[in-house]
C-alpha cells in the first residue's frame, strides 16, 4: 500500500526566502506524484506532478520538485518566497496504472514572514 | 461550468439525520471522485465513478454512506443517520477520462451537532 510523510506541519519562512516542503512517500510499483495548495476556504488546487520522463518538475507560481526515486522522495521547492505563497500544502501518490485514487499527506501549512 | 461545483459550501445538521451534498462536474468530465478531509488532515479518498458507474468505492467508511451518479454527470453524497465523527469536509473533483489532472471543488463543510 502507498503512503505519504510529510516532514514538518508547520513551515515558517521569511519572504524572498527558500521555501522546501518535505515529502516521502512508500510504494510498491513506481508512483505518480502530486503537489497540491489549498488556500483558505478553497478547494485544491494542482501545483505540479511527476509521471515518467524527467525528474526535475516545474509547476505553477515558480514551484518545483524533484522526484528521487533512492531516497523516495519528492521535495517542493520555491527560490524566493512570496506572501502569496502562504498556505496549505498536500503531497499525493497514486499507483500509475489501475486506482485512480490519491493518498494524501496531512499537509504543511506554510507561513510567510515580512 | 468553469468548475467543479458542490452545493451546499455549508451544512448543519442534527446527530442521526439523513444529508445530501451534490457535486457539479466540469462539463465533459467522465471521472468523478469524492474525498473527505477532516481538520489538520489531508483528503482521504471514498469513492471514484468513470461515467455512471462506481469504479471504486473502497474509500467508504461503512454502509451509511452512499453516491450516486444517475447520468454521469451530477453526483450526490448521501449519508444516513450522521454521527458527530462524519463532521468534515467533502471535496469533490473531477477530470477527463483517466487523465490524471483533477480539479478540486470547493468542499462542504459539513458539521454534525
Amino acid at each position: 500500500a502507498q503512503s505519504v510523510t510529510q516532514l514538518g506541519s508547520h513551515v515558517s519562512v521569511s519572504e524572498g526566502a527558500l521555501v522546501l516542503l518535505r515529502c516521502n512517500y512508500s510504494s510498491s510499483v513506481p508512483p505518480y506524484l502530486f503537489w497540491y495548495v489549498q488556500y483558505p476556504n478553497q478547494g485544491l488546487q494542482l501545483l505540479l506532478k511527476y509521471t515518467t520522463g524527467a525528474t526535475l518538475v516545474k509547476g505553477i507560481n515558480g514551484f518545483e520538485a524533484e522526484f528521487k526515486k533512492s531516497e523516495t522522495s519528492f521535495h517542493l521547492t520555491k527560490p524566493s518566497a512570496h506572501m502569496s505563497d502562504a498556505a496549505e500544502y498536500f503531497c499525493a501518490v497514486s499507483l500509475i496504472q489501475g486506482a485512480q485514487k490519491l493518498v494524501f499527506g496531512q499537509g504543511t501549512r506554510l507561513t510567510i514572514n515580512p | 461550468g468553469a468548475g467543479v461545483s458542490q452545493t451546499p459550501s455549508n451544512k448543519v445538521t442534527e446527530k442521526g439525520k439523513y444529508v445530501e451534498l451534490r457535486c457539479d462536474p466540469i462539463s465533459g468530465h467522465t471521472a468523478l471522485y469524492w474525498y473527505r478531509q477532516s481538520l489538520g488532515q489531508g483528503p482521504e479518498f471514498l469513492i471514484y465513478f468513470q461515467g455512471t458507474g462506481a469504479a471504486d468505492d473502497s474509500g467508504l467508511p461503512n454502509d451509511r454512506f452512499f453516491a450516486v451518479r444517475p447520468e454521469g454527470s451530477v453526483s450526490t453524497l448521501k449519508i444516513q443517520r450522521t454521527e458527530r465523527g462524519d463532521s468534515a469536509v467533502y471535496l469533490c473533483a473531477s477530470s477527463p477520462d483517466s487523465n490524471y489532472g483533477y480539479t478540486f471543488g470547493s468542499g462542504t463543510r459539513l458539521t454534525v451537532v
